[in-house]
């Protein structure tokens, strides 16, 4: 079975864009949640989703937002990119609540 | 806040030795307990994860062991090698049910 594929893998913007970052869970599994990792903070939940609902959402300001389709597809949206975004950003994939996570290789954004 | 607690944050140990790192929780409220494993430039790999309702889990040279009443589990690698260098990470419940919370990490480092 395939495993959690993240695109693009490496990406370079400049402070203002906006950047758009796809994911593709494992198939079958219906929920992805998207972590932004930074060498200070770890891991930060940014938000899940499950069924193209949004389930949870960490602590991020609106400029970050999210999207799943029906086929569980999810994309994650940064408008007006600071410096402090540049980090690696994670999707994971489950089957459901209580489930085991699975991430994908993450995108590495850096902002210039 | 929820907060999930791990410690060491870094850790040394020579090849051969055991390492362990321990996590601990405050929601009681969960399926499982995970560890991952990480390499730079790399998602998190699920390492091993364990249910609630036993005490400890073995595969291979990881093992878990879980303390339910303590609300903590721990991870130890035998005869740990070079190749096991890498940063871990617990996950636990957060505030809700569905929210998965990560430890810090802790960084091992197995020198020959």
């Amino acid at each position: 079975k395939a495993g959690v594929t993240q695109t693009p893998r490496y990406l370079i913007k400049t402070r203002g864009q906006q950047v758009t970052l796809s994911c593709s869970p494992i198939s079958g599994h219906r929920s992805v949640s998207w972590y932004q990792q930074t060498p200070g903070q770890g891991l930060q939940f940014l938000f899940e989703y499950f069924s193209e609902t949004q389930r949870n959402k960490g602590n991020f300001p609106g400029r970050f937002s999210g999207r799943q389709f029906s086929n569980s597809r999810s994309e994650m949206n940064v408008s007006t990119l600071e410096l402090g975004d540049s980090a690696l950003y994670l999707c994971a994939s489950r089957v459901g609540v209580g489930e085991t996570q699975y991430f994908g290789p993450g995108t590495r954004l850096l902002v210039l | 806040q929820q907060q999930v607690k791990q410690s060491p944050q870094s850790l040394i140990v020579q090849k051969g030795g055991i390492s362990i790192i321990n996590c601990a929780y405050e929601n009681t409220a969960f399926d499982y307990f995970p560890w991952y494993q990480q390499f730079p430039g790399k998602g998190p790999a699920l390492l091993i994860a364990i249910r609630p309702d036993v005490s400890e889990k073995k595969e291979g040279r990881f093992t878990i062991s879980f303390n339910k009443s303590a609300k903590q589990f721990s991870l130890h690698i035998m005869d740990s090698q070079p190749g096991d260098s890498a940063t871990y990470f617990c996950a636990a419940p957060g505030t809700s049910y569905d929210k998965v919370i990560f430890g810090p990490g802790t960084s091992l480092s197995v020198i020959p």
